[in-house]
């Protein structure tokens, strides 16, 4: 069956990285797109982009330009999140999701289970 | 940038009728995306494309998208029922996806 299963627990300092990792089973990688969504605690759900697993193509979301860069590794069936510069809202729980191929409005069928990162010194 | 506007909570007693409301600028001519999202866990979506449900999602769910307004409606509530649930749109003017900030449904 479909999954995605997302890198363990993350904590960070101000001023770090953090790469999340998100493997997928049950498809054909190249066949589907990855967003990125995240959620703060007790907030909603926030879009921070996508990327193409055939092409390599991304869209990144304004606020996260800049911070954020999205890659795969196809022999592995893995998406990448990295995101830089990390400050204490940026302390949430990160979530890959399977969208469409293109960048044209396809829901997210599957999601990955989340990554929680904690950003604090 | 687009804007959604869902009301933050929605209270219902065990079977009845609860529904949803997303609302936004000519929304109707959007595909509309639903998810429900329960503590501690992954959303799940239990609705594509306004009123398209995926497999597995009751048939006690179903949506609407007209106007400025797109409805999730949840008949014959259940307790397994509560959680937030948030609508989706993509907003091709600016390449990018938008997410109502969620209604928290309370089975009464």
């Amino acid at each position: 069956q479909v999954q995605l299963v997302q890198s363990g627990i993350d904590v960070k300092n101000p001023g770090a990285s953090v790469k999340v990792s998100c493997k997928a089973a049950g498809y054909s990688f190249i066949s589907y797109g990855v967003s990125w969504v995240r959620q703060a605690p007790g907030q909603g759900l926030e879009w921070m982009g996508w990327i193409s697993t055939y092409s390599g193509d991304t869209r990144y979301e304004q606020k996260f330009q800049g911070r954020v860069t999205m890659t795969t590794d196809r022999s592995t069936s893995t998406a990448y999140m990295e995101l830089r510069s990390l400050r204490s809202d940026d302390t949430a729980v990160y979530y890959c999701a399977r969208g469409g191929p293109i960048l044209n409005g396809f829901p997210f069928d599957y999601w990955g289970q989340g990554t929680p990162v904690t950003v604090y010194s | 940038s687009y804007v959604l506007t869902q009301p933050p909570s929605v209270s219902v007693a065990p079977g009845k009728t609860a529904m949803i409301t997303c609302e936004g600028d000519n929304i109707g001519r959007k595909s509309v995306h639903w998810y429900q999202q329960k503590p501690g866990q992954a959303p799940v979506l239990v609705m594509f494309y306004g009123s398209d449900r995926p497999s597995g999602i009751s048939g006690r769910f179903s949506g609407s998208n007209s106007g400025n307004t797109a409805t999730l409606t949840i008949s014959g509530v259940e307790v397994g029922d509560e959680a937030d649930y948030y609508c989706q749109v993509w907003d091709s003017s600016s390449d990018h996806y938008v997410f109502g900030d969620g209604s928290k449904v309370t089975v009464l």
